[in-house]
């Protein structure tokens, strides 16, 4: 069976602090993609990134970076000097490569950055 | 790029009333969309898939007689809420892949259509 788990329910930071969001996922796929997506009030998920399986590459774009390390299962996010703005709810999910391409979600971390 | 838009953002309507909501996506052809529903402070709950020129495929529990979903072109999907009662109260969301098979793996999202019965 496929899961994703984000411990973390809600994380208060301080303006630019920087902050990790935690995500562990379990599947018995050899191949399959990651992806975070961020909520914020409005409620439209707005894509993150992607990331596939086979590529372990950490990324960063701007303020943020991933981690990923397939040996813990973990994709780990983290927003370097956090800004309000960043305030939102971030879900962590797993696909599979197959032809369903349905998305299981974790639960989401409710970020609060406070001024 | 990748824009998917939802019609209405907000509804409110009398129980055992049926509600039409669409999703569109602006920019590329989709022939998966994906509709979800989700609570307050939960997470998305994947309510069925709708593949264009077929019939959807629902996930375990969700009435199909009850939420009618038409994908009639590639760029149109929409989800019908038959005799919506209070319980049907909830924020759904739409997701569209980009097509074709192999170009991209990623579900963009509609902003979503909050829908309240009273």
């Amino acid at each position: 069976a496929q899961k994703v788990t984000q411990a973390q329910t809600e994380i208060s930071v301080v303006e630019k602090e920087d902050v990790t969001l935690d995500c562990v996922y379990e599947t018995r796929d050899t191949t399959y993609y990651l992806f975070w997506y961020k909520q914020p009030p409005s409620g439209e998920l707005v894509f993150l990134i992607r990331r596939n399986s086979f590529d372990e590459q950490n990324e960063i774009s701007g303020r943020y970076s991933w981690n990923f390390q397939k040996s813990t299962s973990s994709f780990n996010f983290t927003i370097t000097a956090s800004q309000v703005v960043d305030s939102a709810v971030y879900f962590c999910a797993l696909s599979r490569r197959d032809s369903s391409y349905k998305l299981i979600f974790g639960s989401g971390t409710r970020l609060l950055v406070r001024p | 790029g990748a824009v998917v838009s939802q019609h209405p953002s907000r509804v409110i309507c009398k129980s055992g009333t049926s509600v039409k909501i669409e999703c569109r996506s602006l920019d590329f052809q989709a022939t998966t969309m994906f509709w979800y529903r989700q609570f307050p402070k939960q997470s998305l709950m994947l309510m069925a898939t709708s593949n264009e020129g077929s019939k959807a495929t629902y996930e375990q529990g969700v009435e199909k007689d009850k939420f009618l979903i038409n994908h009639a072109s590639l760029t149109l999907s929409t989800l019908t809420v038959t005799s919506a009662h209070p319980e049907d109260s909830s924020f759904y969301i739409c997701s569209a892949r980009q097509t074709p098979l192999g170009s991209t793996d990623t579900q963009y999202f509609g902003p979503g259509t909050r829908l309240t019965v009273l």
